[in-house]
């Protein structure tokens, strides 16, 4: 079946450190991939997308995403994590509905 | 705002009772879907519309569970006889779909701030 898979349910982090949230897909051709945010008790916001082309994706609040077929990853990057980041995050693939991961949640610590 | 809206924010009612939700969404997209989040866990799919035609519903979606969209505008969702397990955020998101797609599109579906359901 196709799925997409968010290894690490909790990642933490120091202000200011780089941070990477992974996500890994499972998903015939070729993929398009998002990524998506969620605020405590607010809907998801929309980050960024692949769907063709450069393999590294940037998108908003100075998030990026590398897309690496060979090892059938998405995973999410930020050069320097604000405490602001602190937040959950989704991986999800488009099959008509979105096919969600289970979501890590990032804890940035000040 | 321009975004998706969705009514009410928040609901408390008691077993048994009837609830129904909107949802509003960006004003040209075509396609609007129905989400059921738990604390903690990620969306669920419920079902999807385009425009007017109801195309695909969970098996989440039971009886007691019924959507609309009657003109291809806002969507409403009804949960009939209410019980405690109905207690969860209900997400909406409309994207706009420029082919009538059988498959995997890449438009971005874009969320409004949820319907918070608590069932007594």
């Amino acid at each position: 079946a196709q799925s997409v898979a968010q290894p690490e349910d909790q990642v933490n982090v120091a202000e200011g450190n780089p941070l990477t949230v992974k996500c890994t897909y499972s998903v015939s051709g070729n993929p398009y991939l998002f990524w998506y945010v969620q605020y405590p008790n607010r809907g998801l916001q929309f980050l960024l997308k692949y769907i063709t082309g450069d393999n590294l994706v940037k998108g908003s609040y100075g998030f990026e995403a590398e897309f690496n077929k060979s090892q059938t990853s998405f995973h999410l990057k930020k050069p320097s994590a604000l405490v602001s980041d602190s937040a959950l995050y989704f991986c999800a693939f488009p099959n008509r509905k979105l096919i969600w991961g289970l979501g890590t949640s990032l804890a940035v610590n000040p | 705002d321009t975004g998706v809206s969705q009514d009410p924010r928040h609901k408390i009612t008691k077993r048994g009772q009837n609830v129904t939700f909107r949802c509003d969404p960006i004003s040209e997209h075509n396609r609007l879907y129905w989400y059921r989040q738990t604390l903690g866990q990620g969306p669920e799919f419920l079902t999807y519309f385009q425009n007017e035609a109801q195309l695909e519903k969970s098996r989440l979606l039971s009886d007691r569970f019924s959507a609309e969209r009657p003109k291809g505008s806002f969507s409403t969702l009804e949960i009939q006889r209410t019980e405690q397990g109905d207690s969860a955020m209900y997400l909406c998101a409309s994207s706009l779909s420029r082919k009538w797609t059988s498959g995997r599109a890449g438009e971005t579906q874009y969320f409004g701030p949820g319907t918070r359901l608590l069932v007594l």
